[in-house]
């Protein structure tokens, strides 16, 4: 069965970096594209970016593109999203999901989910 | 703030019918397809309906959705206490270049 399983929790400084993985089974991880979602306290989703996993190539929102990385291992069929730079309000649930290439928006799977808090 | 607007909440007793909407604009969508995802708390949220009213396999017939021009609506029949949850439009929006969430509602079965 496809399964998506991220690293675990994480606690950072302020201005410091995070880094989440997503470890992708259940199905040939280079012919879906991954996404990156991340959920403030008491807020709704937010989409953050998307990689290709057989190409490397992304996308992110503009908000973003500055201090965010989306990289991959294809022989260990993880992906990671890094964000440098954090502040207070980067603290959230991470996520990441699987999307069909040719589809926007279409999440079928996701992952359990990173919990990230920046604190000082 | 989001650009896709949905009312907050929503509420329905057992086995009744509730109509979530979700308006935003040409740039999403007007012209992009619509999913619409299910999330409970403590979990991720789940694919509800993909492609403006398509389900995915395992998705109750319960759960329909439909679009008209810039705006988007989920359906729910016959209400179970189990549908207690969040629901988030979600469309690609060209001017932002990226996929967009609605705000949110909060369905509450009575």
């Amino acid at each position: 069965q496809v399964q998506l399983v991220q690293s675990g929790a994480e606690v950072k400084r302020p201005g410091a970096s995070m880094k989440v993985s997503c470890t992708a089974s259940g199905y040939i991880f280079t012919n879906y594209d991954i996404n990156w979602v991340r959920q403030a306290p008491g807020q709704g989703p937010e989409w953050m970016g998307w990689m290709n996993p057989n190409s490397g190539k992304s996308g992110s929102l503009q908000k973003f593109q500055d201090r965010l990385s989306m990289t991959r291992d294809t022989s260990a069929n993880t992906a990671y999203l890094e964000l440098s730079g954090l502040r207070f309000d980067d603290t959230a649930v991470y996520y990441c999901a699987r999307n069909p290439w040719g589809t926007y928006g279409l999440f079928d799977f996701w992952g359990q989910g990173t919990r990230v808090t920046v604190s000082s | 703030q989001s650009t896709l607007t949905q009312p907050p909440s929503a509420s329905g007793t057992p086995g009744q019918r509730v109509l979530i909407s979700c308006s935003g604009s040409i740039s999403n969508v007007g012209t992009n397809t619509v999913n619409w995802y299910q999330q409970v708390p403590g979990a991720a949220p789940r694919l509800l309906i993909h492609s403006d009213n398509q389900r995915p396999s395992g998705v109750p017939d319960r759960f329909s959705a439909s679009k008209s021009g810039t705006s988007a609506s989920l359906a729910i029949t016959g209400l179970q206490s189990e549908d207690e949850a969040d629901y988030y439009c979600a469309p690609w929006d060209d001017s932002l270049n990226g996929v967009v969430f609605g705000g949110g509602t909060k369905l509450t079965v009575l």
